[in-house]
């Protein structure tokens, strides 16, 4: 399987809701990425799990919060919203090892997230 | 914040003509990898050069890395209309915080049949 695989692959969300996305991969990787990405810009980094332990946050808003339950799923949990922050919202995973570097990173297809 | 700029920020050749894009970027970096993105989709590695390498091939895609200059170019050959897609530069910077994937602004490529 060398796949990341993330739903939902749309999600429409109240600035009230909370919601989750999630992600998972079976690749045996042990870096774990969650990227933001408005239209027609790059995808900006925010979070970084490194062996299952949060290990870099861009100084990301509290309504957004990680969890990395075990080594094959990440999960972005949702919370009092802003219409800004609707985006495409991308997953990825490298490996740590040396070997990573042939193989870049994997992404994810992407949740588009929009918050009415 | 990102790495780098990319130029030109938009490029549209008829198919069969080749395409090169440039990527500048700032920092010291581990390799830097190229990715495409078809509209609103995720991200497909397409190659990853490292630190210490000057060129790479791979099919029809070239990548060329001058450290120095702390630039790198992307050259498409042949190019097919579905090459049509948005193309990233992305430098990897390990650090004692983890691994950080940067990238740069982005090439929309258009591939006229």
């Amino acid at each position: 399987d060398t796949e990341v695989t993330q739903t939902p692959k749309h999600l429409v969300m109240g600035m009230t809701n909370k919601k989750s996305l999630k992600c998972e991969q079976h690749m045996g990787h042990r870096a774990m990425y969650w990227y933001k990405q408005k239209a027609k810009k790059p995808p900006e980094l925010m979070f970084v799990y490194s062996y299952e332990k949060l290990s870099i946050n861009e100084s990301v808003p509290s309504r957004f919060s990680p969890e990395c339950p075990n080594s094959s799923l990440l999960n972005l949990h949702l919370h009092a919203l802003q219409p800004e922050d609707s985006a495409l919202y991308l997953c990825a995973s490298s490996s740590l090892t040396r070997d990573r570097g042939e193989y870049g990173y994997t992404f994810g297809s992407g949740t588009r997230l929009t918050v009415v | 914040s990102q790495q780098g700029e990319e130029d030109p920020q938009a490029l549209s050749i008829q198919e069969g003509e080749n395409a090169t894009m440039n990527c500048s970027y700032k920092t010291s970096i581990n390799n830097l990898q190229w990715y495409r993105q078809n509209s609103g989709r995720g991200l497909v590695h397409l190659i990853l050069i490292r630190s210490n390498e000057r060129e790479k091939h791979s099919g029809r895609l070239r990548v060329t890395l001058d450290t120095s200059k702390k630039s790198s170019s992307l050259l498409i050959t042949a190019s097919r209309a579905a090459d049509t897609a948005s193309y990233f530069c992305a430098t990897d910077a390990r650090e004692t915080s983890g691994s950080r994937l940067t990238f740069g602004e982005g090439t929309q490529l258009t591939v006229n049949p």
